[in-house]
């Protein structure tokens, strides 16, 4: 367990808000990851980070953002929420890019 | 495109029995492959992986095979209990695991008492 803390793990919003999704990770992983889990989908990769203020987008990254100004927080922001956000918002770390640790998961309900 | 597919959304089993999870990929630069669990309301957790310079790992009552002609991944859970009930999903990644994971959108397992 890579001691990862996913704030909140639920929450509800209204459509147009801006949603900031928290991660923080006590391991100094390396990578940090952003997923969202939807039924036929899977895990579907957001945005991710290799390091402080460096990241890059994954394939569904349109409406998000993300920053990393310290190596243990990862944040995703939702810029103006639409219901097709509503999803289940996991966070991930790992040493090297084919290592992933998860968190347990955001619920993130949009209306 | 889907690059890990794993074609079965669901699959039940009676205990004690075989479960065999299948996973394709058609991406021939792959050549790592895991395999993760997870329960309902918790994120996934890694189960076993392989290497493509092998075509079997084992782990207690888990095992990968590989078959890199067939592009083609299969995990064997024997026997098979009540517990492992829960999604598996398949990934993968390129370059001796130096490339991000591209997962396949999961199983659902159902093993019956």
């Amino acid at each position: 367990d890579a001691g990862i803390t996913q704030s909140p793990r639920h929450k509800v919003t209204e459509t147009g808000t801006p949603v900031t999704l928290r991660c923080h990770q006590t391991e100094n992983h390396r990578y940090m990851y952003w997923y969202r889990q939807d039924p036929g989908h899977g895990l579907r990769l957001i945005h991710y980070s290799y390091g402080v203020k460096d990241t890059d987008k994954g394939e569904v990254s349109d409406g998000y953002s993300v920053s990393r100004s310290k190596t243990e927080d990862f944040l995703l922001t939702l810029e103006s929420a639409t219901s097709s956000q509503t999803s289940v918002y996991f966070c991930a770390t790992g040493q090297g890019l084919s290592e992933a640790f998860f968190g347990q998961g955001t619920r993130l309900t949009v209306v | 495109d889907q690059q890990v597919k794993q074609n079965s959304p669901s699959l039940s089993v009676q205990e004690g029995r075989i479960s065999i999870l299948n996973c394709d990929y058609t991406n021939s630069m792959f050549d790592y492959f895991l395999w993760y669990k997870k329960y309902p309301a918790e994120g996934p957790t890694f189960l076993i992986s392989i290497s493509s310079i092998k075509d079997k790992n084992e782990d207690g009552r888990f095992t990968v095979f590989l078959n890199k002609s067939a592009k083609h991944l299969s995990l064997h859970i024997v026997p098979s209990q009540p517990g492992d009930s829960a999604v598996y999903f398949c990934a993968a990644s390129a370059q001796g695991g130096s490339e991000k994971l591209v997962f396949g959108k999961g199983t659902k397992l159902t093993v019956n008492p």
